[in-house]
């Protein structure tokens, strides 16, 4: 029973560059959520989605990221025109659409991006 | 939204004692309570989490317990192993109705052999 898959595992990027980021739920999840997390610091919440829809992004910065969950494949966070300050690990995590437990979450191993 | 807030950042235990992390929450309407464990390098693990409709739950050497009069939850890590240590956070809805969680800040638990 494969978990929460993210890969790559390790990114890194030049300024000006665009980092992809991706995320395979657990199977039979259909709720994906993204957080980053800075060195010696908590996970700080980005962006939930369902499948097609984006459901909160409050904490999404308002310029060069975006996230997707199509219908078909897995969900991507994307970082355009990277700068110093996005290096970081971003983590995802997935949780059940429906039945018991639908808010429970579980993280994947997650992406460390390096920005040089 | 909710604040959560986690006490201690460090903690180190001898192996077999026990160890306490406590965390305070703000918003009186939240209503689910999970703790993770991470190692260096890897993602976050659920190892435990409550509901706003019990005060403690049991699982082997780990317990939590929730006070909602007072809006604190605990961690408690009974006959702690060395392979206990890892950084555990606590966490909390975002708001009311919200899945999105919101973190502490850590606890660094360090379990002396």
């Amino acid at each position: 029973n494969a978990g929460v898959m993210q890969n790559p595992r390790h990114l890194v990027r030049r300024r000006g560059q665009e980092a992809r980021l991706r995320c395979s739920p657990m199977k039979g999840h259909s709720h994906v959520y993204w957080y980053r997390q800075l060195p010696e610091e908590g996970l700080k919440f980005m962006v939930y989605l369902q499948k097609e829809n984006i459901i909160d992004e409050s904490g999404m910065p308002k310029e060069r990221f975006s996230a997707e969950f199509p219908k078909e494949g897995p969900s991507i966070l994307r970082i355009q025109q990277v700068v110093r300050g996005d290096s970081a690990a971003y983590f995802c995590a997935s949780s059940p659409g429906q039945g018991v437990g639908t808010d429970t979450q579980y993280f994947g191993p997650g992406t460390r991006l390096t920005v040089l | 939204g909710e604040n959560v807030e986690q006490h201690p950042s460090t903690l180190s235990v001898q192996e077999g004692d026990s160890a306490v992390i406590k965390c305070t929450y703000s918003d009186s309407a939240s209503n689910y309570f999970p703790w993770y464990k991470q190692e260096l390098g890897k993602g976050p693990q659920l190892i435990i989490d409550i509901r706003s409709n019990v005060g403690e739950k049991k699982d082997q050497r780990i317990a939590v317990t929730l006070n909602k009069t007072a809006k604190h939850f605990s961690l408690h890590i009974t006959e702690t192993q060395p392979e206990d240590s890892a950084v555990y956070f606590c966490a909390a809805p975002l708001g009311t109705g919200r899945r999105a969680l919101t973190f502490g800040s850590g606890t660094r638990l360090q379990v002396q052999p």
